[in-house]
């Protein structure tokens, strides 16, 4: 069974605390993502990763990280979290066929920053 | 890097009838648009895509329809069921095959009985 997942699903910190947010999918799939998703805008690529060590910076990546040692597991890690990184963050994977892969979703971590 | 509008932002209709939501990008390179769905409280899932080779997918009671000189696509719903009720997400690849896919703001559709 094909899955994509996520810990914890509900994370609260403090401003300034560190955080890290585990994504692990069993598909040995190359490509991973972490997404965001905030009300009224959608889905926004925070980091695309195609394999391990070979990360790229999505459309939204001021405040954070990734790290990824191993091809199942994508970590994406805030350093002094900010109050407007408050959100549900979305893991994904995908088998990369060049180009029009399908995304599989984990869960989500509902994390609030206050 | 792409980006993509999605309208309307919310959709009413009633069960049995036809729903709608239209997407526009601005990447002419994009050339892979697949829509999402989410149900409350659950991850994003694939219902349907489409690649810029075709101009029509029909996959049951899902339409989706693309043009690439306008640069327009859209998801066609036919005898919506209250199930159908989620929200809905459009997206385009970001072209040069770097697997970003860029999504759209989403649609809430209701489907009243």
């Amino acid at each position: 069974d094909m899955k994509v997942t996520q810990m914890p699903r509900y994370l609260i910190k403090r401003m300034g605390e560190n955080v890290l947010l585990e994504c692990g999918q069993d598909m040995s799939h190359e490509t991973m993502y972490w997404y965001r998703q905030d009300p009224g805008l959608g889905l926004q690529l925070i980091y695309i990763s195609y394999d391990v060590d070979s990360n790229s910076e999505g459309d939204i990546p001021k405040g954070y990280r990734v790290s990824r040692k191993k091809r199942e597991h994508f970590s994406l890690i805030l350093d002094s979290a900010k109050t407007n990184q408050t959100s549900v963050y979305f893991c994904a994977s995908s088998l990369w066929t060049g180009g029009g892969e399908t995304l599989y979703f984990g869960s989500g971590t509902r994390l609030t920053v206050l | 890097g792409e980006q993509v509008e999605q309208l309307p932002s919310i959709l009413r209709v009633q069960e049995g009838s036809s729903a709608s939501i239209n997407c526009s990008y601005e990447d002419s390179a994009s050339n892979y648009f697949p829509w999402y769905k989410q149900e409350p409280g659950e991850n994003p899932k694939l219902i349907i895509d489409i690649r810029s080779n075709m101009e029509r997918k029909q996959i049951q009671e899902l339409i989706v329809l693309l043009d690439k000189k306008a640069k327009r696509f859209s998801l066609h719903i036919t005898d919506t069921q209250p199930g159908d009720s989620a929200m809905y997400f459009c997206a385009a690849s970001s072209g040069a095959n770097t697997g970003k896919l860029t999504f759209g703001h989403g649609t809430i559709l209701r489907v009243h009985p």
